[in-house]
């Protein structure tokens, strides 16, 4: 599916700098959400947005700001990069009631 | 809090032989599961929902409310199943919002 994008595909930082990674989806879907799929972790919830400028907390959100001025991108941004938060990051998008998930390729962040 | 257990961290089965990947859910509620599939250097996609009640490639997964669980069958595994697979949650009637598993990698070997 062509039609949720994330970039950049690959990203490394440095502790303590600003990071953002973006999505775009094509559909007009009303629902974005951010994931970070680590080993033994699975996929967790970071932040999600059922509209243009509505966004709530996910599982763990911390660290983490996000926006959503247009319907098609939801951008996320680490504000000072941690270690921890070196992981893959999933970007998906959703019609709503109860439509699947459609998942864009994913950003693999290292944080030296 | 709704909560999504899928023991098996890694599963390994013959080519022909029967597989199946288990899910457990806590929620009080009346859920809604999936199971989505990540092929290797391919996105997670969808491969069932438990309110479509279809077959996908071959996997089946029926929704015991009673054991709260919603495993993933198939009778006959191929190589070409071999992927992540994770077992996902969503309260009914409200957020969108998906609970996932922690997944199982499934290896088939040949």
């Amino acid at each position: 599916d062509a039609g949720i994008t994330q970039s950049p595909r690959y990203k490394i930082t440095e502790t303590g700098r600003q990071v953002t990674l973006m999505c775009h989806q094509t559909w007009s879907h009303s629902y974005m959400f951010w994931y970070r799929q680590d080993l033994g972790h699975g996929l967790r919830l970071i932040y999600y947005s059922a509209a243009a400028d509505i966004t709530d907390k996910g599982e763990v959100p911390d660290g983490y700001v996000v926006s959503r001025s247009k319907t098609e991108n939801f951008p996320l941004t680490l504000e000072s990069a941690t270690r921890s938060q070196t992981s893959v990051y999933f970007c998906a998008s959703s019609g709503g009631s109860g439509s699947p998930l459609h998942f864009g390729n994913g950003t693999r962040l290292t944080v030296t | 809090a709704q909560r999504v257990t899928q023991p098996e961290k890694l599963l390994s089965v013959f080519k022909g032989a029967p597989v199946e990947l288990k899910c457990n859910y806590s929620y009080s509620g009346s859920p809604e599961l999936f199971w989505y599939v990540q092929y290797s250097r391919q996105r997670l996609q969808l491969l069932l929902r438990h309110i479509s009640r279809e077959s996908i490639k071959g996997f089946t997964a029926d929704l015991n409310k009673g054991e709260t669980s919603f495993h993933l069958k198939k009778p006959f595994a191929q190589e070409e199943d071999s992927a992540m697979y994770y077992c996902a949650l969503k309260r009914s009637g409200g957020s969108e919002k998906l609970v996932f598993g922690k997944g199982t990698k499934l290896t088939v070997n040949p």
